[in-house]
């Protein structure tokens, strides 16, 4: 069975600076992996997917992650963050020949002016 | 848009009453999934969908029940609600798998439930 680990429950980040929030998977097969980000009060929107190819992924707003198989992770990275980056971040995984998506416990990302 | 919509978003209940959410699409999508959102807990699935009358269970499926009667609606029940299914409660939807093999979900805007 596959889990998903998201090692910072909330991270504080001053305007422009650079961020990385961190995400560990655990699966005995190959995987599919998302970043999605929730901002206050609604649902939950796709940042971006690695599904094969190149494990250097770019998303929406300037986000971008990178898949590293040796590490089993997937860390999402931004190089200058933007107060309406404020928001909490969660990390998913899938596998082949599942229609089950397991999320991680998510981090809440406060950008600071 | 996907047009997946939630209903009701807000409701308010005393335990052991029964409770539904519906969740429904517009655009014919085969898969579908109710997950709740606590705090610490991130996402965590409760019974998907794979078709009309088509269910299966998920990480925390006692204490719910879920319907697929027809293509757009995905109904999930609170038999006798207690105070820990107080939650938000979120539905999704995912297209059938492309050549990539793999799907992305797209979430509906939550229902929150609270159980007094």
């Amino acid at each position: 069975a596959q889990s998903v680990t998201q090692l910072d429950s909330q991270v504080p980040v001053f305007e422009e600076a650079p961020v990385e929030l961190r995400c560990n998977y655990s699966s005995s097969v190959s995987v599919y992996l998302f970043w999605y980000v929730q901002y206050p009060n609604q649902g939950l929107q796709l940042l971006l997917k690695y599904l094969s190819g190149s494990t250097l992924v770019k998303g929406i707003n300037g986000f971008e992650a990178e898949f590293n198989k040796s590490q089993t992770s997937f860390h999402l990275r931004k190089p200058s963050v933007h107060i309406s980056d404020t928001a909490e971040y969660f990390c998913a995984v899938t596998t082949s020949g599942t229609y089950k998506y397991i999320f991680g416990t998510g981090t809440r990302l406060k950008v600071l002016a | 848009d996907a047009g997946i919509t939630q209903s009701p978003r807000h409701k308010v209940t005393e335990t052991g009453t029964p409770v539904t959410l519906r969740c429904h699409q517009t655009e014919n999508h085969r898969y579908m999934y109710w997950y709740r959102q606590d705090p610490g807990h991130g996402l965590r699935l409760i019974h998907y969908s794979y078709g009309v009358k088509d269910t299966d269970k998920g990480e925390v499926s006692d204490g719910y029940s879920v319907s697929r009667s027809k293509t757009e609606d995905f109904l999930l029940t609170l038999e006798s609600a207690t105070s820990s299914q107080t939650s938000v409660y979120f539905c999704a939807i995912s297209t059938d798998r492309g050549a990539s093999g793999a799907n992305v979900l797209t979430f509906g805007a939550g229902s929150r439930l609270t159980v007094l």
